[in-house]
């Protein structure tokens, strides 16, 4: 079955980086576009990155455009998140989640569990 | 990108039907047949519950339909029960490539 898997969350300080993880199984992962989605505590989701399937094309949302980058390593079957210049707005849960298709279809059909990241001091 | 407009409530009695709103623009919701719905329950992962407007994935019960009209797309849930009591996410493509949620519907079960 589709297991997606977070890690890399934690408390980090204003300013500091931190680079999520998303293991894959269950799927051929290196046809499937991925995305990161996020969810503040108490708040809404929030549509973060895509990658596609061969990594050709990536696309970020306004709030994180220039500090986020999204990347992925189909031999590993793993899609990483590296987040700089993390803010108390960047405190969320993040989710991956699979597209349907192979970029992006506007459909994520499965997700994981999720990692919860704490910007503080 | 701003998110999409839903209710931020919305309730019923067991057995009946409720809709959700979701407007959105021109450059999401009604340029693209490309909106999903996902339903939350507190504390766990969301669950896609219509694709592509009007599509249900296997497993999903056919209580939960879809919809699209100009930059308005629906949802609606038939036969209410207990068990449908959870937030509910629309979300869109959008014209720039990217995909935008909206505002969250918390439905409760009279």
């Amino acid at each position: 079955q589709v297991q997606l898997v977070e890690s890399g969350g934690g408390v980090v300080q204003p300013g500091r980086s931190l680079r999520l993880s998303c293991a894959a199984s269950g799927f051929t992962f290196s046809s499937s576009g991925m995305h990161w989605v996020r969810q503040a505590p108490g708040k809404g989701l929030e549509w973060v990155a895509v990658i596609w399937y061969d990594r050709s094309n990536k696309y970020y949302g306004d709030s994180v455009k220039g500090r986020f980058t999204i990347s992925r390593d189909n031999s590993k079957n793993t899609l990483y998140l590296q987040m700089n210049s993390l803010g108390a707005e960047d405190t969320a849960v993040y989710y991956c989640a699979r597209d349907a298709s192979g970029g992006h279809s506007g459909t994520f059909d499965f997700w994981g569990q999720g990692t919860l990241v704490t910007v503080s001091s | 990108q701003s998110a999409l407009s839903q209710p931020a409530s919305v309730s019923g009695s067991p057995g009946q039907s409720i809709t959700i709103s979701c407007t959105g623009t021109s450059s999401d919701v009604g340029g693209y047949n490309y909106v999903s719905w996902y339903q939350q329950h507190p504390g766990k992962a969301p669950k896609l519950m219509i694709y592509e407007v009007s599509n249900r994935p296997s497993g999903v019960s056919n209580r939960f339909s879809g919809s699209k009209s100009g930059n308005t797309a629906s949802l609606t849930i038939s036969g209410l029960q207990a068990e449908d009591e959870a937030d509910y996410y629309c979300s869109s493509y959008t014209s720039s490539s990217t995909g935008v949620f909206g505002t969250g519907t918390k439905v409760t079960v009279l």
